[in-house]
C-alpha cells in the first residue's frame, strides 16, 4: 500500500470555524489531490498539486484552499466551514510517470459541520 | 455538467455470474480510462485501466471494454465473487491534463 496518511480521521466542527485537513505521503510522489465523496455525487476533485507550491483548482474548489510547502504534505483548509462541506474527504497521490493515472488514495477523513 | 456518467446507482448479480458495469463519457479528449473499487470506510483502490488506443484490457477476472465511437466503456467481472460487492467508480483523464474525473459510482451487490 502507498504510504498516505490523512489526519484527522474524524472531525466534528461548528459552522463558521476554520478547519485544516492534512495529507502526508512517504512515497515522494509529485502529484497530490483532494477529493470529496458525497452520496449521489461520487468523487469530486477539490484541488490538486503538481509540485511544491504548485496547485490548481478542481471541480468544486469554492470555499476551500490548499497549500503544499513540502513534497510530502498537502493541506486542505476550509476557511469558514459550512454544513454543505460535511463530507468524506480523500487525499490521493500519483507519481512522475506519464500518464499519471494511477491514483493511490488515503483512508479518508469524515468531516461533520454542525 | 457531468463528463463521466454512471447511470446505474446499483446492480445485483448472482455469485458466479457475470457482472457488467457501464460508464459513458462526453469529453472526446479523454485518453485514459480507469476503474476503481471502494469498500465502506476505505479509500478507493485502482482496479484496471485502458488507454484510448485500445478497445479491450484484461486482468484476471476483470475486463474493460472501450467503444470510442459510442463514448462508452464497461467493466466485466467474471465470475462474480462475494468480495466483489463494493462501489465501483469509472474515471477518465483528458490528454495533457493532470486531473482525473470520476463518475458517481455504481454499487455492486453479489448475491449468494
Amino acid at each position: 500500500d502507498a504510504g498516505i496518511t490523512q489526519s484527522p480521521r474524524h472531525k466534528v466542527t461548528e459552522t463558521g470555524t476554520p478547519v485544516t485537513l492534512r495529507c502526508h505521503q512517504t512515497e515522494n510522489h509529485r502529484y497530490m489531490y483532494w477529493y470529496r465523496q458525497d452520496p449521489g455525487h461520487g468523487l469530486r476533485l477539490i484541488h490538486y498539486s503538481y509540485g511544491v507550491k504548485d496547485t490548481d483548482k478542481g471541480e468544486v474548489s469554492d470555499g476551500y484552499s490548499v497549500s503544499r510547502s513540502k513534497t510530502e504534505d498537502f493541506l486542505l483548509t476550509l476557511e469558514s466551514a459550512t454544513s454543505s462541506q460535511t463530507s468524506v474527504y480523500f487525499c490521493a497521490i500519483s507519481g512522475d510517470q506519464l500518464p499519471n493515472e494511477k491514483l493511490f488514495f488515503g483512508s479518508g477523513t469524515q468531516l461533520s459541520v454542525l | 455538467d457531468q463528463q463521466v456518467k454512471q447511470n446505474s446507482p446499483s446492480l445485483s448479480v448472482q455469485e458466479g455470474r457475470i457482472s457488467i458495469l457501464n460508464c459513458d463519457y462526453t469529453n472526446s479528449m479523454f485518453d485514459y480510462f480507469l476503474w476503481y473499487k471502494k469498500y465502506p470506510a476505505e479509500g478507493p483502490t485502482f482496479l484496471i485501466s485502458i488507454s484510448s488506443i485500445k478497445d479491450k484490457n484484461e486482468d484476471g477476472r476483470f475486463t474493460v471494454f472501450l467503444n470510442k465511437s459510442a463514448k462508452h466503456l464497461s467493466l466485466h467481472i467474471v465470475p462474480s465473487q462475494p468480495g466483489d460487492s463494493a462501489v465501483y467508480f469509472c474515471a477518465a483523464r483528458e490528454k495533457g491534463d493532470d486531473k482525473i474525473i470520476f463518475g458517481k459510482g455504481t454499487r455492486l451487490h453479489i448475491l449468494p
